[in-house]
């Protein structure tokens, strides 16, 4: 079945304290990214990744890194997490980007940060 | 920033009545989509207009576009309980060569029995 595949779906940690959240499609898509989604402001592109090794800076950056040394797995980092990282994060994953393409959603991790 | 802005922000109807929404955005696109989310589950694509094309049905929905006014509608015909959902547009705009799509704050629609 074609997935994108987010862990964990809930996370509650503390301020300061480094943290990853996997993502991973088995759909061989080229184009993947992590949004943030958050009452009132909808999905908000935080970083995005073109291909192995190819990343670039979405809106909401700040806070956050990720790396994509496979082309199935984009992990989203945060060094050092801050209250205002709390959020609701979606993966998505697609063939080559928008253009003419559907993105595929991870089902959400939860993260709140005290 | 929000390319897209949807409109109403919330929506409510009772079964077999139709739904519509609005998207609004601001710059030239290569194509709009449609996406619905269940309460703070994953997103998921409805449907797809490119820049060139004018109206676009799948099912029960209808989806218009019209560039020269940037602003397209989701039309969901005889709604049932199951479409109680959020559904977001997200546009895919021309001078961003990759393709990365901008959603709006989406609209929420709740349909009752």
């Amino acid at each position: 079945e074609a997935q994108v595949t987010q862990n964990p779906r809930y996370l509650i940690t503390v301020t300061g304290k480094k943290l990853t959240v996997t993502c991973s499609q088995n759909m061989n898509h080229e184009y993947m990214s992590w949004y943030r989604q958050d009452p009132g402001l909808g999905l908000r592109q935080i970083y995005y990744s073109m291909n192995v090794e190819v990343t670039d800076k979405g809106d909401v950056p700040e806070g956050y890194k990720v790396s994509r040394k496979e082309k199935r797995n984009f992990p989203l980092i945060l060094e050092s997490p801050s209250p205002n990282q709390t959020s609701l994060y979606f993966c998505a994953s697609s063939l080559s980007g928008g253009l003419n393409t559907e993105a595929f959603f991870g089902q959400g991790t939860r993260l709140t940060v005290v | 920033s929000q390319q897209g802005e949807e409109d109403p922000q919330a929506l409510s109807i009772q079964e077999g009545e139709n739904a519509t929404m609005n998207c609004s955005y601001k710059t030239s696109i290569n194509n709009l989509q449609w996406y619905r989310q269940n309460s703070g589950r994953g997103l998921v694509h409805l449907i797809l207009i490119r820049s060139n094309e004018r109206e676009k049905h799948s099912g029960r929905l209808r989806v218009t576009l019209d560039t020269s006014k940037k602003s397209s509608s989701l039309l969901i015909t005889a709604s049932r309980a199951a479409d109680t959902a959020s559904y977001f547009c997200a546009t895919d705009a021309t001078y961003d060569s990759w393709g990365k799509l901008q959603f709006g704050a989406g609209t929420q629609v709740v349909v009752t029995p």
